[in-house]
């Protein structure tokens, strides 16, 4: 099976843009996370959506938000970036909710 | 909220020892306790997992120990090798949750 990819790969936007990512999970999985990544605060839940709803739902501001379609790729969009956004975005499938499996990652800049 | 602990922050070892890393954590609801490995530049990867339920579980090289009274568990690498250098991530999950809560992270450095 395919694993879990993720577009795009990098990407640059300024201060006060937004961003839009994109993640396809494994085949037949209906559960996507997605996490935040950087040097000092580790890797942070964002949310996780099965079946096209939210399930769950990390400490992260409103300017956060996914969707998930119907074939399970997700999407997850940040409006008015910040600096303190820069980071490694992962998203992460998985079948039931616990082994999860990671896609290789955007990395986003914001200047 | 969950809190896992994880220590050392970094490890370096000879290739051929073994290295273990510990992670200590918060909620007792927690049930589901994976590793990850994380090589630079690369996505995290599922190396080994352990269920509230069994104490134990080895793979090949590495293994993981569970002690749920104690609220802490163990990820053991037996006769390292320098591909074994890494960043290695410790993660907690409730019960009926899919949130994962990860460590901070150990950066593994195996010297030939």
């Amino acid at each position: 099976k395919a694993g879990v990819t993720q577009t795009p790969r990098y990407l640059i936007k300024t201060r006060g843009q937004q961003v839009t990512l994109s993640c396809s999970p494994i085949s037949g999985h209906r559960s996507v996370s997605w996490y935040q990544q950087t040097p000092g605060q580790g890797l942070q839940f964002l949310f996780e959506y099965f079946s096209e709803t939210q399930r769950n739902k990390g400490n992260f501001p409103g300017r956060f938000s996914g969707r998930q379609f119907s074939n399970s790729r997700s999407e997850m969009n940040v409006s008015t970036l910040e600096l303190g956004d820069s980071a490694l975005y992962l998203c992460a499938s998985s079948l039931t909710g616990d082994e999860q499996y990671f896609g290789p990652g955007t990395r986003l800049t914001v200047t | 909220g969950e809190n896992v602990e994880q220590h050392p922050s970094t490890l370096s070892v000879q290739e051929g020892d073994s290295a273990v890393i510990k992670c200590t954590y918060s909620d007792s609801a927690s049930n589901y306790f994976p590793w990850y490995k994380q090589e630079l530049g690369k996505r995290p990867q599922l190396i080994i997992d352990i269920r509230s339920n069994v104490g134990e579980k080895k793979d090949q090289r590495i293994a993981v120990t569970l002690n749920k009274t104690a609220k802490h568990f163990s990820l053991h690498i037996t006769e390292t090798q320098p591909e074994d250098s890494a960043v290695y991530f410790c993660a907690t999950q409730p019960s009926g949750y899919s949130t994962l809560t990860f460590g901070k992270g150990t950066m593994l450095l195996v010297s030939p």
